[in-house]
């Protein structure tokens, strides 16, 4: 079953705009990140917060991460066109004997000029 | 620049084909991966090499055959492939499997 599961699955704001994306996840982690993957290129890390941090900030982006609720939540303030692009959660996961990152299947932003 | 490259960034392969996908990393890292990112699916894990050795084999089918020579460089042999195998191949590093992975571009792989 999905590790991560981000929502919305696609969001369209307008430039200026905050945008706001969550991730959901199912077994305990020690640290959640976020990637960016602009279309047809390889994924960039954003951000990693870990299990015993609730917030944590990078420019234009908050993440938020509430261990209670299984939940984290990546802000981007004051939207660019640029920052279109696929955003992904990936959790540290337990599975089949090793420690491996399972990524979730990302929410599509898309900002308008 | 993330300091992961890969080659080639596109192929055209027919199924009775015999190619290679390379991988290297400029980044001192200790884990390299090799993933398939299909259109409309989550990212797919297919093989973790952790210092040189294979530590995860994703139920992949044989006919996808990694390879890594040195922590710096990865390979990912592909022979008889089927047109469902066409996607973007990505490789990706890191410290240890479970610390911020860099991406190299992926290869957009076509199978016609």
């Amino acid at each position: 079953s999905q590790q991560g599961e981000e929502d919305p699955q696609a969001l369209s704001i307008q430039e200026g705009e905050n945008a706001t994306m969550n991730c959901s996840y199912k077994t305990s982690i020690n640290n959640l990140q976020w990637y960016r993957q602009n279309s047809g290129r390889g994924l960039v890390h954003l951000i990693l917060i870990r299990s015993n941090e609730r917030e944590k900030h990078s420019g234009r982006l908050r993440v938020t991460l509430d261990t209670s609720k299984k939940s984290s939540s990546l802000l981007i303030t004051a939207s660019r066109a640029a920052d279109t692009a696929s955003y992904f959660c990936a959790t540290d996961a337990f599975r089949s004997g090793s420690e491996k990152l399972v990524f979730g299947k990302g929410t599509k932003l898309t900002v308008n000029p | 620049e993330t300091g992961v490259t890969q080659t080639p960034r596109h192929l055209v392969m027919g199924m009775t084909n015999k190619k290679s996908l390379k991988c290297e990393q400029h980044l001192g890292h200790n884990a390299m991966y090799w993933y398939k990112q299909s259109a409309k699916k989550p990212l797919e894990l297919m093989f973790v090499y952790s210092l040189e050795e294979r530590v995860e084999n994703n139920s992949v089918p044989s006919r996808f055959s990694p390879e890594c020579p040195n922590s710096s460089h990865l390979f990912l042999h592909l022979h008889t492939l089927q047109p469902e195998d066409s996607a973007l191949y990505l490789c990706a590093s890191s410290q240890d499997p479970v610390s911020e992975q860099y991406f190299g571009p992926g290869t957009r792989l076509t199978v016609t």
